[in-house]
């Protein structure tokens, strides 16, 4: 059974960084892209980052330069490393797996972890 | 940046056809999926590459896109199908996701 479980949200005041965790279980890790969605409270989904097999980053500009997303195959283990949190980064964080067909959707998520920027 | 638009509800008696639209320039050119998020609950994917169905998902969702248009629909609807849903794509210029809008689905 596939299995995706982020840690690390919490509250961190304006400016202030913080590390997303994502343990992964019940497939091959490294064969996968994987991809960080957020959801603001009451709002729509939003692709944050991905990272895939060869370790190739992506990101969105609302976060580009910001954010970091890595992983370390070796222990199934995806990450997202925030800087220079702001308000509006406040959300609901998923990490996603996507499928490896052109056009697979996000066919495994997380149950989310909040982070919560304020002062 | 590229967008998807959806229409923010839609509402269908319970039996009948619920049709969710997602527009996009040239969306048609791309690949659409769709997802179903109920409440307290993360997402679920429902439809990929336009017309497929994940393992365990109903027939009665199915999927089109052409045009700048992709469209979920939902034939036979049925109370449990009452949920927020929302489309997705990957825009190859950018090499970036995006997501629709949204659609809250009401089941009356």
């Amino acid at each position: 059974e596939v299995q995706l479980v982020e840690s690390g949200g919490g509250l961190v005041q304006p400016g202030g960084s913080l590390r997303l965790s994502c343990a992964a279980s019940g497939f091959i890790f490294s064969s996968y892209d994987m991809h960080w969605v957020r959801q603001v409270t009451g709002k729509g989904l939003e692709w944050v980052s991905a990272i895939d097999t060869a370790g190739d980053t992506y990101y969105p500009g609302s976060v580009k330069g910001r954010f970091t997303i890595s992983r370390e195959n070796a222990k199934n283990s995806l990450y997202l490393q925030m800087n220079s949190l702001r308000a509006g980064d406040t959300a609901v964080y998923y990490c996603a797996t996507r499928g490896v067909e052109v056009g697979a959707g996000f066919d495994y998520w997380g149950q989310g972890t909040l982070v919560t920027v304020s002062s | 940046s590229y967008e998807l638009t959806q229409p923010p509800s839609v509402s269908v008696s319970p039996g009948q056809t619920a049709s969710i639209t997602c527009s996009g320039d040239k969306l048609g050119d791309k690949f659409a999926c769709w997802y179903q998020q109920k409440p307290g609950q993360s997402p679920v994917l429902v439809i990929y590459q336009d017309t497929k169905r994940p393992s365990g998902i109903p027939e009665r969702f199915s999927g089109s896109n052409s045009g700048n248009t992709a469209t979920l629909t939902i034939s036979g609807t049925q109370a449990m199908d009452e949920a927020d849903y929302y489309c997705q794509a990957w825009d190859s210029t950018t090499a970036l996701y995006v997501f629709g809008t949204g659609t809250k689905v009401t089941v009356l």
